[in-house]
Protein backbone atom coordinates (compact mmCIF):
# COMPACT_ATOMS: atom_id res chain seq x y z
CA UNK A 1 0.00 0.00 0.00
CA UNK A 2 1.06 3.31 -0.43
CA UNK A 3 1.97 5.56 2.19
CA UNK A 4 0.16 8.83 2.68
CA UNK A 5 1.32 12.10 4.21
CA UNK A 6 -1.01 15.15 4.45
CA UNK A 7 -1.23 18.07 7.27
CA UNK A 8 -2.60 17.13 10.59
CA UNK A 9 -4.35 19.92 10.94
CA UNK A 10 -5.64 22.91 8.93
CA UNK A 11 -7.93 26.28 10.07
CA UNK A 12 -10.03 28.06 7.94
CA UNK A 13 -13.24 30.32 7.74
CA UNK A 14 -16.77 30.22 6.98
CA UNK A 15 -17.01 31.04 2.52
CA UNK A 16 -13.55 29.98 2.15
CA UNK A 17 -12.01 27.54 -0.59
CA UNK A 18 -10.18 24.98 1.42
CA UNK A 19 -7.16 23.19 -0.73
CA UNK A 20 -5.80 19.59 1.16
CA UNK A 21 -2.75 18.00 0.23
CA UNK A 22 -1.88 14.86 0.41
CA UNK A 23 1.61 12.84 -0.88
CA UNK A 24 2.44 9.61 -2.30
CA UNK A 25 5.36 9.65 -3.70
CA UNK A 26 5.18 5.42 -3.74
CA UNK A 27 1.90 5.38 -6.11
CA UNK A 28 1.66 1.82 -8.01
CA UNK A 29 -0.06 2.24 -11.48
CA UNK A 30 -2.91 0.66 -10.80
CA UNK A 31 -3.90 2.62 -7.55
CA UNK A 32 -6.73 4.97 -7.25
CA UNK A 33 -7.49 8.14 -4.49
CA UNK A 34 -9.75 8.31 -2.42
CA UNK A 35 -10.86 11.12 0.09
CA UNK A 36 -13.37 9.94 2.98
CA UNK A 37 -14.55 12.76 5.54
CA UNK A 38 -15.15 11.53 8.81
CA UNK A 39 -17.74 13.28 11.66
CA UNK A 40 -16.66 12.87 15.92
CA UNK A 41 -17.55 9.64 16.49
CA UNK A 42 -19.56 8.67 13.34
CA UNK A 43 -18.35 6.55 10.38
CA UNK A 44 -16.05 7.61 7.54
CA UNK A 45 -17.90 9.20 4.64
CA UNK A 46 -16.55 8.85 1.17
CA UNK A 47 -16.55 12.22 -1.05
CA UNK A 48 -14.31 11.63 -3.73
CA UNK A 49 -12.38 9.34 -5.84
CA UNK A 50 -9.91 10.04 -8.75
CA UNK A 51 -6.99 8.13 -10.81
CA UNK A 52 -5.75 11.37 -12.70
CA UNK A 53 -6.23 14.78 -13.62
CA UNK A 54 -8.97 16.46 -12.15
CA UNK A 55 -12.39 14.80 -10.90
CA UNK A 56 -15.40 17.14 -9.50
CA UNK A 57 -18.64 16.11 -7.92
CA UNK A 58 -21.37 18.04 -5.91
CA UNK A 59 -19.49 18.23 -2.33
CA UNK A 60 -15.37 18.80 -3.65
CA UNK A 61 -12.69 18.68 -6.50
CA UNK A 62 -9.85 16.30 -6.93
CA UNK A 63 -6.49 16.90 -8.59
CA UNK A 64 -4.15 14.65 -9.29
CA UNK A 65 -1.03 15.73 -11.10
CA UNK A 66 0.41 13.83 -14.30
CA UNK A 67 3.17 12.34 -11.95
CA UNK A 68 0.40 11.33 -9.78
CA UNK A 69 2.95 11.64 -6.66
CA UNK A 70 0.42 13.91 -4.91
CA UNK A 71 -3.38 15.12 -5.17
CA UNK A 72 -5.18 17.91 -3.63
CA UNK A 73 -8.97 18.03 -2.16
CA UNK A 74 -10.39 21.42 -2.83
CA UNK A 75 -13.77 22.39 -0.87
CA UNK A 76 -15.57 25.44 -2.32
CA UNK A 77 -16.76 27.81 -0.04
CA UNK A 78 -16.69 25.45 3.65
CA UNK A 79 -18.84 26.06 6.15
CA UNK A 80 -19.55 25.14 10.00
CA UNK A 81 -20.38 21.60 9.52
CA UNK A 82 -17.27 21.06 7.15
CA UNK A 83 -15.08 20.70 10.53
CA UNK A 84 -14.42 17.05 10.06
CA UNK A 85 -11.32 14.99 9.90
CA UNK A 86 -10.20 14.04 6.29
CA UNK A 87 -8.36 11.13 5.32
CA UNK A 88 -6.80 10.43 1.49
CA UNK A 89 -5.95 7.07 0.84
CA UNK A 90 -4.38 5.38 -2.13
CA UNK A 91 -4.70 1.84 -3.58
CA UNK A 92 -6.27 -0.80 -6.03
CA UNK A 93 -9.70 -1.28 -6.62
CA UNK A 94 -10.47 -4.87 -6.88
CA UNK A 95 -14.03 -5.30 -8.11
CA UNK A 96 -14.16 -9.24 -7.39
CA UNK A 97 -13.23 -9.14 -3.70
CA UNK A 98 -13.34 -6.42 -1.87
CA UNK A 99 -11.10 -3.53 -0.82
CA UNK A 100 -10.33 -2.70 2.95
CA UNK A 101 -9.06 0.55 3.64
CA UNK A 102 -6.09 1.69 5.45
CA UNK A 103 -6.93 5.00 7.05
CA UNK A 104 -3.34 7.03 8.48
CA UNK A 105 -2.86 10.15 9.24
CA UNK A 106 -5.76 12.57 8.34
CA UNK A 107 -6.00 16.19 8.35
CA UNK A 108 -8.06 17.96 10.36
CA UNK A 109 -10.12 20.93 9.23
CA UNK A 110 -11.41 23.25 11.97
CA UNK A 111 -14.09 25.76 10.11
CA UNK A 112 -14.42 29.16 12.37
CA UNK A 113 -17.22 31.49 11.60
CA UNK B 1 -31.81 5.30 0.93
CA UNK B 2 -30.92 1.85 3.38
CA UNK B 3 -27.65 2.57 5.46
CA UNK B 4 -25.69 0.00 7.10
CA UNK B 5 -27.27 -1.10 10.97
CA UNK B 6 -25.79 -1.94 13.66
CA UNK B 7 -26.78 -2.95 16.89
CA UNK B 8 -26.25 -2.29 19.64
CA UNK B 9 -25.37 1.07 19.52
CA UNK B 10 -23.79 1.70 22.96
CA UNK B 11 -22.30 -1.67 25.09
CA UNK B 12 -20.64 -1.70 28.21
CA UNK B 13 -18.75 -4.94 29.48
CA UNK B 14 -16.79 -6.14 32.20
CA UNK B 15 -13.00 -7.62 31.88
CA UNK B 16 -12.85 -10.91 30.86
CA UNK B 17 -16.48 -10.84 29.55
CA UNK B 18 -17.87 -11.81 25.99
CA UNK B 19 -19.66 -8.96 23.26
CA UNK B 20 -21.17 -9.72 20.13
CA UNK B 21 -21.62 -6.95 17.75
CA UNK B 22 -24.07 -7.44 14.74
CA UNK B 23 -23.91 -5.50 11.10
CA UNK B 24 -26.72 -5.72 8.26
CA UNK B 25 -25.14 -4.04 5.48
CA UNK B 26 -26.76 -2.46 2.86
CA UNK B 27 -29.43 -4.33 0.73
CA UNK B 28 -28.22 -6.89 -2.14
CA UNK B 29 -24.22 -5.23 -0.85
CA UNK B 30 -22.63 -8.75 -0.27
CA UNK B 31 -19.14 -7.13 1.42
CA UNK B 32 -18.68 -6.12 4.99
CA UNK B 33 -16.33 -5.07 6.56
CA UNK B 34 -14.73 -4.26 10.60
CA UNK B 35 -13.15 -1.50 11.77
CA UNK B 36 -12.01 -0.66 15.37
CA UNK B 37 -11.86 2.99 16.47
CA UNK B 38 -10.07 3.68 19.63
CA UNK B 39 -10.43 7.40 21.08
CA UNK B 40 -8.22 9.71 18.97
CA UNK B 41 -7.27 7.35 16.15
CA UNK B 42 -7.67 6.52 13.37
CA UNK B 43 -10.02 3.26 11.96
CA UNK B 44 -8.31 0.33 11.84
CA UNK B 45 -9.02 -2.59 9.65
CA UNK B 46 -10.10 -5.90 11.39
CA UNK B 47 -11.44 -7.95 9.17
CA UNK B 48 -13.96 -8.80 6.03
CA UNK B 49 -16.01 -11.36 4.10
CA UNK B 50 -16.78 -11.13 0.32
CA UNK B 51 -20.05 -13.62 -0.23
CA UNK B 52 -19.68 -14.82 2.90
CA UNK B 53 -16.39 -16.32 3.15
CA UNK B 54 -13.38 -14.02 4.98
CA UNK B 55 -11.53 -12.16 2.03
CA UNK B 56 -8.80 -9.72 4.08
CA UNK B 57 -7.90 -9.95 7.30
CA UNK B 58 -6.13 -6.96 9.74
CA UNK B 59 -5.25 -6.22 12.92
CA UNK B 60 -7.95 -8.52 14.37
CA UNK B 61 -6.95 -10.30 17.90
CA UNK B 62 -7.27 -13.72 18.06
CA UNK B 63 -9.80 -13.14 20.67
CA UNK B 64 -11.98 -11.63 18.15
CA UNK B 65 -13.65 -14.03 15.69
CA UNK B 66 -16.46 -13.16 13.32
CA UNK B 67 -18.38 -14.07 10.18
CA UNK B 68 -20.90 -13.23 7.65
CA UNK B 69 -24.44 -15.11 7.08
CA UNK B 70 -26.34 -16.33 4.23
CA UNK B 71 -28.52 -13.13 4.57
CA UNK B 72 -25.17 -10.96 4.45
CA UNK B 73 -25.52 -9.68 7.87
CA UNK B 74 -22.41 -10.17 9.70
CA UNK B 75 -21.62 -10.50 13.58
CA UNK B 76 -17.74 -9.68 15.20
CA UNK B 77 -17.35 -11.87 18.60
CA UNK B 78 -15.19 -10.89 21.25
CA UNK B 79 -13.87 -12.71 23.98
CA UNK B 80 -11.76 -12.01 27.34
CA UNK B 81 -12.34 -8.58 26.80
CA UNK B 82 -9.61 -6.18 27.60
CA UNK B 83 -9.40 -2.09 28.73
CA UNK B 84 -8.08 -1.81 25.42
CA UNK B 85 -10.56 -3.03 24.11
CA UNK B 86 -13.27 -0.30 24.51
CA UNK B 87 -13.54 1.50 20.95
CA UNK B 88 -15.56 2.58 18.63
CA UNK B 89 -16.34 -0.31 15.83
CA UNK B 90 -17.52 0.49 12.61
CA UNK B 91 -19.64 -2.00 10.19
CA UNK B 92 -19.19 -0.76 6.20
CA UNK B 93 -20.67 -2.70 3.40
CA UNK B 94 -20.25 -2.22 -0.12
CA UNK B 95 -21.96 -2.80 -3.85
CA UNK B 96 -21.89 -6.55 -5.35
CA UNK B 97 -18.66 -7.15 -7.04
CA UNK B 98 -18.75 -6.22 -10.84
CA UNK B 99 -21.13 -3.50 -10.13
CA UNK B 100 -18.57 -1.44 -7.75
CA UNK B 101 -16.79 1.24 -9.65
CA UNK B 102 -14.61 2.66 -7.03
CA UNK B 103 -14.46 0.31 -4.13
CA UNK B 104 -16.81 3.01 -2.09
CA UNK B 105 -17.90 1.70 1.43
CA UNK B 106 -20.62 2.62 3.10
CA UNK B 107 -20.08 2.86 7.10
CA UNK B 108 -22.98 2.23 9.99
CA UNK B 109 -23.44 4.41 12.79
CA UNK B 110 -21.06 2.16 15.22
CA UNK B 111 -20.87 0.47 18.07
CA UNK B 112 -19.38 1.81 20.93
CA UNK B 113 -17.82 -0.93 23.34
CA UNK B 114 -16.73 0.39 26.76
CA UNK B 115 -14.86 -1.91 28.95
CA UNK B 116 -14.46 -1.80 32.66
Amino acid sequence: LAKTTQPISMDSYEGQEVNITCSHNNIATNDYITWYQQFPSQGPRFIIQGYKTKVTNEVASLFIPADRKSSTLSLPRVSLSDTAVYYCLVGAIDNNAGNMLTFGGGTRLMVKP
Amino acid sequence: AAGVIQSPRHLIKEKRETATLKCYPIPRHDTVYWYQQGPGQDPQFLISFYEKMQSDKGSIPDRFSAQQFSDYHSELNMSSLELGDSALYFCASSLPSGRATNGEQYFGPGTRLTVT
